[in-house]
């Protein structure tokens, strides 16, 4: 079946470390995303790719970074200057980079401060 | 600049009774609407999306949502509502000139037996 695999499904962060969370598609899709979900706030977009080996910042990027050596791969790294990582992320992907396009989401990743 | 506005964080409705989930969006051009729907744990599934061809969208598992010009709204709609279909729902846009989707806040929907 084709979907979207998120891992780890929790994820605990200590003071000063990085941690990276992996998303990995096999719709041969060319645009992924990264999102943040907070209580109450919906979901937020951290960084985006529209094809492989190009990504862009989201609204919210600071203290992540990414990267998209392969057009099925996407991981996110949650660096130490992220002061306020505790969250739902999700990833995304759509078949083509477009206003229009319909996203498909993996299940999604909890991450949180020891 | 876009953005989505959803009126009430929480809905509660009887099994059986109307649901009504409110979206008010802004763009400075037109724009394209969707809502998903999240089941606790998991990621998020589309609905429906509004893409200019018809006012009235119908989506999957019987909902349906109108777009309203005059009114900056893309309300979600169920004649009866349905114990499965408790969750959380988001209205989101996008446009030619931002494309990435902003989403609201969210609103739970709640069925009571």
């Amino acid at each position: 079946d084709g979907g979207i695999t998120q891992s780890p499904k929790y994820l605990f962060r200590k003071e000063g470390q990085n941690v990276t969370l992996s998303c990995e598609q096999n719709l041969n899709h060319d645009a992924m995303y990264w999102y943040r979900q907070d209580p109450g706030q919906g979901l937020r977009l951290i960084y985006y790719s529209q094809i492989v080996n190009d990504f862009q910042k989201g609204d919210i990027a600071e203290g992540y970074s990414v990267s998209r050596e392969k057009k099925e791969s996407f991981p996110l790294t949650v660096t130490s200057a992220q002061k306020n990582p505790t969250a739902f992320y999700l990833c995304a992907s759509s078949i083509k980079w477009g206003a229009n396009e319909k996203l498909f989401f993996g299940s999604g990743t909890q991450l949180s401060v020891l | 600049a876009q953005s989505v506005t959803q009126l009430g964080s929480h809905v509660s409705v009887s099994e059986g009774a109307l649901v009504l989930l409110r979206c008010n969006y802004s763009s400075s051009v037109p724009p394209y609407l969707f809502w998903y729907v999240q089941y606790p744990n998991q990621g998020l599934q589309l609905l429906l999306k509004y893409t200019s061809a018809a006012t009235l969208v119908k989506g999957i598992n019987g909902f349906e949502a109108e777009f309203k010009k005059s009114e900056t709204s893309f309300h979600l709609t169920k004649p009866s509502a349905h114990m499965s279909d408790a969750a959380e729902y988001f209205c989101a846009v996008s446009d030619t000139g931002r494309r990435a989707l902003t989403f609201g806040s969210g609103t739970r929907l709640q069925v009571q037996p």
